[in-house]
């Protein structure tokens, strides 16, 4: 089971760029990485997905290196709305959901 | 507007009571979640239904029952709860229920407090 290591809160400045790296030391070769974005009071909502190298949406960027034992969400520029907490979530493309494990998350504060 | 709605939004209930949370995707999707989601811990994966058929139960309580009649409806029954029960309730959707890959849809949830 691919579990996930995020730093549990991050502060940044409106305007900033911001980088949340997960660690998923065990991933397996079958596994994709998922992440995710929640605020309060509300289910989580998705972000991006992928598998290696970089993917970028109008959202976010998302580089994984070539050992794919970690990954690093990227969000440009953000506002106070992006205050949230960002999960990471590795698992495979199989039916059934035995390997999706949602972490603690972290707690990404926007400050004005 | 996610397409997947849930009711009731908020549930107080005691230890004796039976109660029902029902959950309801408009998009089309072959596979539902239950999650439970309480202070201060990871969300935690309670039951997976793909083309309605209950493809993984990680080890939830009896108390906890779950059904899917259809592929867009599904309910968590709810009986003899106890206090450490009390928590956020999300229900997801996905279009292929395969795991990992699937993008989710959740719901907003319904926040239970059992007294």
């Amino acid at each position: 089971l691919a579990k996930t290591t995020q730093p549990i809160s991050m502060d940044s400045y409106e305007g900033q760029e911001v980088n949340i790296t997960c660690s998923h030391n065990n991933i397996a070769t079958n596994d994709y990485i998922t992440w995710y974005q929640q605020f309060p009071s509300q289910g989580p909502r998705f972000i991006i997905q992928g598998y290696k190298t970089k993917v970028t949406n109008e959202v976010a960027s998302l580089f994984i290196p070539a050992d794919r034992k970690s990954s690093t969400l990227s969000l440009p520029r953000v506002s106070l709305s992006d205050t949230a907490v960002y999960y990471c979530l590795v698992g495979p493309y199989q039916t059934g959901a035995n390997n999706l494990f949602f972490g603690t998350g972290t707690r990404l504060t926007v400050i004005p | 507007e996610t397409g997947v709605t849930q009711t009731p939004r908020h549930l107080v209930m005691g230890m004796t009571n039976k109660k029902s949370l029902k959950c309801e995707q408009h998009l089309g999707h072959n596979a539902m979640y239950w999650y439970k989601q309480s202070a201060k811990k990871p969300l935690e994966l309670m039951f997976v239904y793909s083309l309605e058929e209950r493809v993984e139960n990680n080890s939830v309580p009896s108390r906890f029952s779950p059904e899917c009649p259809n592929s867009s409806h599904l309910f968590l029954h709810l009986h003899t709860l106890q206090p450490e029960d009390s928590a956020l309730y999300l229900c997801a959707s996905s279009p292929r229920g395969s795991g990992g890959t699937d993008t989710q849809y959740f719901g907003p949830g319904t926040r239970l407090t059992v007294l």
